[in-house]
């Protein structure tokens, strides 16, 4: 199993672009999450989806949009870049019934200038 | 809304000594999960508590639920260098699938 993957894993974007963050996981996992960590801290949530056609809102999820149209892909919109963006994105995944451990991809670092 | 308090911040150390760390929320949770991060890497999971009580071990590392369900702790015995990172933990509100995390505890180990 490859695990969580993200794509790009580094990205530099102007204010008001827009940009796709990828995110595949292959372990079958009902849970997907959406994360971004800024500089020395915590980690935030910002989306979060429980099953194909099923996503809620977390902690930060202005200006930003996610959809769930298969159990393994989970991809974070960004629609108009702002600097407040600058931050690394993390992709998680988990099962509910196994210890609904998270599992972390390797995380999408992104710079909005 | 919810908080969660991780301590120390961040700590220095030598090589061989033991570590504590601990984590205090204002709410009960129904799981604790640790994490360890590496600059430029996303967290790996170190181990997970379902249970009040509960004391689990995976190699050098120690976590403990506590009894009130409001914190946790994760102890490393004769740290070494490779121990160096971020580390983090993660609680689980009863009846939500949300995890919230901490702010981290920065360790240095000095050789």
């Amino acid at each position: 199993n490859a695990g969580v993957t993200q794509t790009p894993k580094f990205r530099i974007l102007k204010i008001g672009q827009s940009m796709t963050l990828q995110c595949t996981q292959d372990m079958n996992h009902n849970y997907m999450y959406w994360y971004r960590q800024d500089p020395g801290m915590g980690l935030k949530l910002i989306y979060y989806s429980v099953g194909a056609g099923i996503t809620d809102k977390g902690e930060v999820p202005n200006g930003y949009n996610v959809s769930r149209s298969t159990t393994e892909d989970f991809p974070l919109r960004l629609e108009l870049a702002a600097p407040s963006q600058t931050s690394v994105y993390f992709c998680a995944s988990s099962y509910p019934g196994q210890g609904d451990e998270q599992y972390f991809g390797p995380g999408t670092r992104l710079t909005v200038t | 809304g919810q908080q969660l308090n991780q301590s120390p911040q961040s700590m220095f150390i030598q090589e061989g000594e033991d570590v504590s760390m601990n984590c205090t929320s204002s709410s009960i949770f129904n799981t604790w999960l640790w994490y360890k991060q590496d600059p430029g890497e996303g967290p790996v999971l170190l181990i997970a508590l379902y249970k009040a009580g509960e004391l689990t071990s995976n190699g050098r590392l120690t976590a403990q639920f506590g009894i009130t369900r409001k914190d946790s702790f994760l102890n490393i015995s004769a740290s070494i260098p490779s121990d160096v990172g971020i580390y983090f933990c993660a609680g689980r509100p009863s009846g939500t699938y949300k995890y919230i995390f901490g702010t981290g505890t920065r360790l240095k180990v000095l050789a």
